[in-house]
């Protein structure tokens, strides 16, 4: 069955270090995102990507970078990381020629930065 | 996008048909209605959407009112795992291009008791 993964599902990591959470989907959907989820804030967009070398930013998008190679693969790097970016984070996809806003979500990535 | 407003929390007997409204007062006429749930720990599932018909699936009823004013997401008889947050999004139609993201607000906690 096609399907959207993230990984890793947990990461611990330091102030300032560079951390690059994957996300790959099996559904050749061209539209990939990326969400954070705070309490008290639900989901906020970082990225989202239209197709191969296609991104734009989201509403919370500083310190947040990502790339589009190939139609599965929409990893979040974060540059230096900072504790303010401990979050949970979800990617999601979608198809245009059906519905974009119809979006499939991965698991999640919980990320603790100490 | 117009802004919508949920009622917090609603608890709902198990078999019981769960009635969760969702007030769009603004919505423009080329706006659709999306639901969405979370379930705890997961990342947020695609439930339903509609323009202005009544639409069904396996999941859920969609009612929109005439006016287009508000909505109602029916859960027929639910189950304890459908205990979760269910958000109501309103976003503008789509034309066969990509898609911006979605605004997730507080949503409902509808809480499923046995």
């Amino acid at each position: 069955d096609a399907e959207i993964t993230q990984s890793p599902r947990h990461k611990i990591t330091e102030t300032g270090r560079q951390v690059t959470l994957a996300c790959h989907q099996t559904w050749n959907h061209n539209n990939m995102f990326w969400y954070r989820q705070d309490l008290g804030h639900g989901l906020r967009l970082i990225h989202y990507s239209y197709g191969v070398q296609d991104t734009n930013k989201g509403e919370v998008s500083d310190g947040y970078s990502v790339s589009r190679s190939n139609t599965e693969d929409l990893p979040l790097t974060l540059e230096s990381a900072a504790s303010s970016q401990t979050s949970v984070y979800f990617c999601a996809s979608s198809e245009s020629a059906r519905n974009p806003y119809e979006q499939y979500f991965g698991p999640g990535t919980r990320l603790t930065v100490t | 996008d117009a802004k919508t407003t949920q009622p917090p929390s609603m608890d709902c007997a198990e078999g019981r048909a769960a009635n969760l409204p969702c007030n769009h007062s603004t919505i423009s006429g080329n706006e659709y209605v999306y639901w969405y749930r979370q379930i705890h720990s997961q990342g947020p599932q695609y439930i339903i959407h509609g323009l202005k018909n009544n639409e069904t699936n396996e999941m859920a009823s969609l009612i929109i009112t005439e006016d287009r004013k508000s909505s109602t997401l029916i859960l027929p008889h639910a189950t304890l795992r459908d205990t979760a947050v269910y958000y109501c999004i309103v976003r503008v139609g789509y034309s066969g291009g990509g898609a911006d993201g979605l605004t997730f607000g507080k949503g409902t906690h509808l809480i499923i008791q046995p």
